[in-house]
């Protein structure tokens, strides 16, 4: 069964520092892996996503991640961190297909604090 | 162009009630989804809808019910309500669905029971 584990449940960071948000997987099928972003009372919003191709995906506000299928990894990273990224991440993969459709399984998510 | 609307934003039900949210999709998304949040769980899939079908189903109980109507607008429904259905129900969107395509969240209900 296709199933997601974030290492970290809180990341704290000051500002201007690199960070790194790790996500492991375990799929039997296909993999598709998507990070999302919730900022405070608000819904999910689609930061990357990998669905085939390149390894290194790069997505919205300076944020990367690097599918690693022998670590079954996909972790996320950004360079140097501003206060605005202080949010919940979650790693997604895809479950398992059911006639046409399919789901996604979220870990259960990263919340990273930056500080000045 | 609007984004995932749902209503109502908050409300409070005491136990044994039932409860109906509604989601309005993204103009021209005919796939919508709903996940159920809570600190414990984290996001758990509940079902998604295309054209009026169900397509998938999470492991939750018949209580909890849904459907998706012609304009593809979705509502969701709970009955006899438990403690332990308190959490943030959000609803998302996506032109065909959401493997491939991206989700569009709305910004959530959270249900509060008594």
């Amino acid at each position: 069964a296709q199933s997601v584990t974030q290492l970290d449940s809180q990341v704290p960071v000051f500002e201007e520092a690199p960070v790194e948000l790790r996500c492991n997987y375990s799929s039997s099928v296909s993999v598709y892996l998507f990070w999302y972003v919730q900022y405070p009372n608000q819904g999910l919003q689609l930061l990357l996503k990998y669905l085939s191709g390149s390894t290194l995906v790069k997505g919205i506000n300076g944020f990367e991640a690097e599918f690693n299928k022998s670590q079954t990894s996909f972790h996320l990273r950004k360079p140097s961190v501003h206060i605005s990224d202080t949010a919940e991440y979650f790693c997604a993969v895809n479950g398992p297909f059911n006639q046409a459709g399919t789901a996604l399984i979220f870990g259960k998510g990263t919340t990273l604090s930056v500080s000045s | 162009k609007a984004g995932v609307t749902q209503t109502p934003r908050y409300l409070i039900k005491t136990r044994g009630q039932q409860v109906t949210l509604s989601c309005s999709p993204i103009s021209g998304h005919r796939s919508v989804s709903w996940y159920q949040q809570t600190p414990g769980q984290g996001l758990q899939f509940l079902f998604e809808y295309f054209s009026e079908t169900q397509r998938n189903k999470g492991n939750f109980p018949g209580r909890f019910s849904g459907r998706q109507f012609s304009n593809s607008r979705s509502e969701m429904n709970v009955s006899t309500l438990e403690l332990g259905d308190s959490a943030l129900y959000l609803c998302a969107s996506s032109l065909v669905g959401p493997l491939t395509g991206e989700l569009f969240f709305g910004e959530g209900s959270r249900l509060t029971v008594l």
